[in-house]
């Protein structure tokens, strides 16, 4: 009965690889989030995502992409890794649009990814 | 720019009371979160204030002045398990949600 999930919950890989992070929540929810936490834990929003449509992009290389098939899924995909993509990133979800995105925003348990 | 401060980390002792400051400076605000995020995990909703005063909800209470740009949480009678970081969140005029660097609280017996 997990509300957001996450897979892989670890991944290492070499520089230069395509990945991909997936995610799902069953809350209902119409608005899901990517985040990336560096080691200073930062917690910097990537993605939102409203009834598959992109609301926010907060200019992140292009090398990172989100995929939503459909409401309850979100997935990042990554091209071409870098050592500076090591970090935590988390997936959320909330349930009103993201431009009202005082509504409580509820994370799933994060993807490590170490690049090497 | 838009900033929000909390301390880096705090010690206090087990079953004692700590209070955690978050000060903000934002283009606009509508409202400030208190998120516990525990070595390894998901950040977890604690509170959300949006308008001036004290929000208590059994150990934990949040405290919010607008016109100060401040706000703190005050955790009561301590356990071990609330040994984590506190991240402190607001919303901007763009219903951005703008994420402190967490403050980390370490709990001793």
């Amino acid at each position: 009965d997990t509300a957001v999930s996450q897979t892989p919950k670890y991944l290492v890989t070499q520089m230069g690889n395509d990945k991909s992070i997936k995610c799902e929540q069953n809350l209902g929810h119409d608005t899901m989030y990517w985040y990336k936490q560096d080691s200073k834990k930062f917690l910097k929003i990537m993605f939102s995502y409203n009834n598959k449509e992109l609301i926010i992009n907060e200019t992140v290389p292009n090398r990172f992409s989100p995929k939503s098939p459909d409401k309850a899924h979100l997935n990042l995909h990554i091209n071409s890794l870098e050592l500076g993509d090591s970090a935590v990133y988390f997936c959320a979800s909330s349930q009103a649009d993201a431009t009202a995105s005082w509504e409580t925003q509820y994370f799933g348990p994060g993807t490590r990814l170490l690049v090497l | 720019g838009q900033n929000i401060d909390q301390p880096t980390e705090m010690t206090a002792t087990e079953g004692a009371i700590v209070q955690i400051n978050c000060t903000y400076q934002t283009s606009g605000f509508n409202g400030l979160f208190w998120y516990q995020q525990h070595a390894g995990e998901a950040p977890t909703f604690l509170s959300y204030n949006v308008l001036d005063g004290l929000e208590e909800k059994g150990r934990f209470s949040s405290f919010l002045s607008r016109s100060k740009g401040y706000s703190y949480l005050l955790l009561k009678e301590l356990q071990m398990k609330d040994s984590a970081s506190y991240l402190c969140a607001v919303v901007d005029s763009n219903y951005q949600l703008i994420w402190g660097a967490g403050t980390k609280l370490i709990i001793k017996p």
